[in-house]
């Protein structure tokens, strides 16, 4: 059964701190793994991973695959309080439909 | 504008009364799916569709039933609403990409209460 685990589950941390959000899976015929953010409403879109070691970032965050040890992380350096929300990891294993794991809820408090 | 669109935002209603949560994609994805969000269990998947006329059973589908007559309309019926499919639904549409996988576009949501 393919499996898709985040740690940790919650998090919370002062501004300008920089965290660090894990996401392991254990699936078959592994195409992606896509990072998204969950504010009040529908998830958005962060980062797309498709081969090992080749860092994505954009602005504070940025993310890596190890498709060696078969996970991936999530940076955030000098976290604001906007960036408070449910980030949430999926991996792609048929080229279209996403499994997800049950996300990480971080606050950053000022 | 690129988007997913879910209607109602929000529901109250009753148990057993017939519902109908309608979700529309302007993007032309072959693929569109439903998911429910429930505290502590993260996003599940009900039902998906690879294209018109073909749907198939995700992780949690009793109790819902869907239909795609059309590519850009993948409405989620639940007959018989019970409360505890009191939760927060989600659509998504994305392209097929076999290859690498694809990014899917969520829809704004529909919070659904059954009393």
């Amino acid at each position: 059964e393919d499996k898709v685990v985040q740690s940790p589950l919650s998090l919370v941390v002062h501004e300008g701190d920089t965290v660090t959000l894990n996401c392991s899976y254990e699936v078959t015929n592994f195409r992606s793994l896509l990072w998204y953010k969950q504010e009040k409403k529908a998830p958005t879109f962060l980062f797309m991973l498709t081969s090992s070691g080749i860092e994505k970032k954009s602005g504070r965050l940025s993310s890596i695959l190890d498709k060696k040890e078969l996970f991936s992380i999530l940076n955030i350096t000098a976290t604001q309080t906007g960036d408070s929300a449910i980030y949430l990891c999926a991996v792609s294993v048929s080229g279209y439909a996403l499994n997800f794991g049950k996300g990480t809820s971080l606050l950053v408090t000022p | 504008e690129a988007q997913v669109t879910q209607n109602p935002r929000y529901l109250i209603t009753v148990t057993g009364k017939k519902l109908t949560v309608t979700c529309s994609q302007n993007m032309n994805h072959e693929y569109m799916s439903w998911y429910r969000q429930d505290p502590g269990l993260g996003l599940r998947q009900i039902y998906y569709s690879m294209n018109v006329e073909v749907t198939d059973k995700g992780d949690v589908p009793e109790g819902y039933k869907v239909s795609r007559k059309e590519k850009r309309n993948f409405p989620l019926i639940l007959e018989s609403p019970s409360p505890n499919q009191t939760s927060l639904y989600f659509c998504a549409s994305s392209l097929v990409r076999y290859a690498s996988g694809t990014e899917a576009f969520f829809g704004q949501g529909t919070r659904l209460t059954v009393v």
